[in-house]
């Protein structure tokens, strides 16, 4: 089955500073990969997600790129604020026929952001 | 957008007794639901899948006749854990997926989760 693992396990950065958060998948039937923001004791929240036939996508300060041949893909967070300060799960999920629309999950990062 | 309601947000049961969880999508009809088990400090691990009008599939680990699943129509999946101990204490989550994202496998909504307390 699929195998994603996520790095840093806590990441802190200062206010205004960029933060990179990795996945690394190994099924390279995977072909779509969201990202959720996790409060603490609350449901994930979708960020943002990317597809196998893209390589990169923006969202204002938040953006994914996604490296098919290396099956590896990485969370990018400009110009950080106190309120990004979360756990961050990248997942990974396909179409095929073990994967088929599971989602797999990394085991986190814990993003802290000092005012 | 669309919305999956899951209840009850925590509880606190007696070790051996049994808890169901419920977890509704409310604006949509799903015909797809997963559970997921997320431990203090760790990640979302895939339970099983659940499929309406059929029987569930279970992650490899998850023991079946622990955790029953039942998505009897297309808005509703319950999880019951039975004959529950400390060890199952853990924060359970659904997620739904849109009938209408069959080919597009966009992502899901998912539920608020369940605080699960065994004492």
């Amino acid at each position: 089955g699929e195998n994603v693992e996520q790095h840093p396990s806590t990441l802190s950065v200062q206010e205004g500073d960029s933060a990179v958060i990795k996945c690394t998948y190994s099924d390279s039937a995977s072909n779509y990969f969201p990202w959720y923001k996790q409060e603490l004791g609350k449901r994930p929240q979708l960020i943002i997600d990317i597809r196998s036939n893209v390589g990169e996508k923006k969202d204002q300060r938040i953006a994914v790129t996604l490296n098919k041949t290396a099956k590896h893909f990485s969370l990018h967070i400009t110009e950080t604020q106190p309120e990004d300060s979360a756990v961050y799960f990248c997942a990974a999920s396909g179409t095929g026929l073990d994967n088929f629309n599971k989602f797999y999950f990394g085991s986190g990062t814990k993003l802290n952001v000092k005012p | 957008g669309a919305v999956v309601s899951q209840h009850p947000s925590w509880v606190i049961c007696k070790s051996g007794t049994s808890v169901k969880i419920e977890c509704r999508s409310l604006d949509f009809q799903a015909t797809t639901m997963f559970w997921y088990r997320q431990f203090p400090k760790q990640s979302l691990m895939l339970m099983a899948t659940s499929n309406e009008g059929s029987k569930a599939t279970y992650e490899q680990g998850v023991e079946k006749d622990k955790f029953l699943i039942n998505h009897a129509s297309l808005t509703l999946s319950t999880l019951t854990v039975t004959s529950a101990h400390p060890e199952d204490s853990s924060f359970y989550i659904c997620s739904a997926r849109d009938r209408g994202d069959r080919e597009r496998g966009y992502g899901y909504t998912f539920g608020s989760g369940t605080r699960l307390t065994v004492v």
